[in-house]
């Protein structure tokens, strides 16, 4: 059964500096990992996707790495602003005889002081 | 481009009433749909998925069911609520086999059961 653990459970930071968000999984035949955020109230929105022939994805800001022999993923997020504030959500997909099925761990609160 | 839509965002029942929670798909075909819940400060959970029209797989027992009338449309029911259905709902869809096979998610919908 895959478990997502995702570390630090919150982080509350000063605008700008430079962030890492960690994620763990315990089953490592995942078909690709996304990145969502989640706004208080809100849906998720997807920030990265990563195939597992990857090793890293990066939009804008953020970049997002995946080590999946390990079971591994990191988040990267530059020169943070208050607008990142939100949960994010580090999410394998499964492959093998689970294919498609999503595992979601807690999260990351993520606050952004101005 | 893709959009998924849900509808309410809110919705407050009391105990015992029906309940519909609607969502579509627009600019794709063949989706496939899921439902998910998120209780107060937990993880999402799988409700429901679909991979076609009227092809319906429950991952929980629960007091609430699922329909797929049309091909980019997928309906959440309950004929008398609970106040343990009271949560967020989301709803959800890729695209298998078109490459990418990244999960989008609906604004969602609050339920509250009185």
């Amino acid at each position: 059964k895959q478990e997502v653990t995702q570390i630090p459970a919150a982080l509350s930071v000063p605008e700008g500096e430079n962030l890492v968000l960690n994620c763990s999984f315990t089953d490592s035949a995942i078909y690709n990992l996304q990145w969502f955020r989640q706004d208080p109230g809100k849906g998720l929105t997807s920030l990265l996707l990563i195939q597992s022939s990857q090793r890293e994805q990066t939009s804008g800001r953020l970049n997002a790495s995946l080590d999946k022999s390990s079971g591994r993923s990191t988040l990267y997020i530059a020169a943070s602003q208050p607008g990142d504030s939100a949960t994010y959500l580090c999410v394998p997909t499964a492959g093998g005889t689970s294919y498609g099925k999503l595992t979601f761990g807690q999260g990351t609160i993520l606050t952004v002081h101005p | 481009s893709q959009t998924i839509h849900q509808w309410p965002a809110t919705l407050v029942q009391p105990v015992g009433s029906p309940l519909s929670l609607e969502c579509t798909v627009e600019g794709t075909s063949n989706p496939n749909l899921y439902w998910y819940r998120q209780a107060a400060g937990r993880g999402l959970q799988l409700l429901f998925y679909s991979v076609g029209i009227g092809q319906i797989s429950s991952e929980v027992p629960q007091n609430l069911s699922a329909s797929r009338p049309q091909d980019r449309q997928f309906i959440l029911s309950s004929k008398k609520l609970l106040l343990s259905d009271s949560g967020f709902y989301l709803c959800a869809w890729t695209g298998v086999g078109q490459g990418t096979f990244g999960y989008t998610f609906g604004s969602g919908t609050r339920l509250t059961v009185v």
